[in-house]
């Protein structure tokens, strides 16, 4: 069953412009982490936060963790026509399980 | 590192035939292996968990008489689908992850997803 609600369902913005995705989820987690899927491909690991954290980098994406809101959030800086995609939450289900967000489909225009 | 291939990338069949998917780990040992099904503009819907060397574990609703997987090595698992009708086709997607880790592993808790394969049943 889907855990993940995530919003927006769609962004469209310029290059250059920031991208923010948010992922809200229901049961307690020992992790979050997001994904990003290129049309018609699989899934490429982006960041893996942990529920003893509130807020990692990776190059030009920040997420950021609320347990008490049960939510996360996913920046991108200084988007790039390259990054769109679509990008899924995912939270522990325990036993290794993956429990994925509806997702958010970014549309960076050059 | 953390590579995992699937064949074929995309098959179209006849209804009622039976088609077979494999997932490889190809510079790892994958203890545990997953397979999801997408439908276009929808999220990943897990199906089964596959564990070497024991029957996979169908998530409910599931059929697992008509998606028979089979893990037989660390480094591959085949999800077949038997008897396929056209609402069997979709975007199929294995992962596979690695129990320990240690220097130059994959992480643990982290699942490495293949290219995918695209079903089409007429």
């Amino acid at each position: 069953s889907q855990q993940g609600e995530e919003d927006p369902q769609a962004l469209s913005i310029q290059e250059g412009e920031n991208a923010t995705m948010n992922c809200s989820y229901k049961t307690s987690i020992n992790n979050l982490q997001w994904y990003r899927q290129n049309s018609g491909r699989g899934l490429v690991h982006l960041i893996l936060i942990r529920s003893n954290e509130r807020e990692k980098h990776s190059g030009r994406l920040r997420v950021t963790l609320d347990t008490s809101k049960k939510s996360s959030s996913l920046l991108i800086t200084a988007s790039r026509a390259a990054d769109t995609a679509s990008y899924f939450c995912a939270t522990d289900g325990g036993g290794g399980k993956l429990i994925f967000g509806q997702g958010t489909e970014l549309s960076v225009k050059p | 590192g953390a590579v995992v291939s699937q064949h074929p990338s995309w098959v179209i069949c006849k209804s009622g035939t039976s088609v077979k998917i494999e997932c490889r780990s190809l510079d790892f040992q994958a203890t545990t292996m997953f397979w999801y099904r997408q439908f276009p503009k929808q999220s990943l819907m897990l199906m089964a968990t596959s564990n070497e060397g024991s029957k996979a574990t169908y998530e409910q609703g599931v059929e697992k008489d008509k998606f028979l997987i089979n893990h037989a090595s660390l480094t591959l698992s085949t999800l077949t689908v038997t008897s396929a009708h056209p609402e069997d086709s979709s975007f199929y997607i294995c992962s596979a992850s690695y129990l320990a880790g240690g220097p130059g592993r994959p992480r643990t808790d982290t699942q490495y997803f293949g290219p995918g394969t695209r079903l089409t049943v007429l």
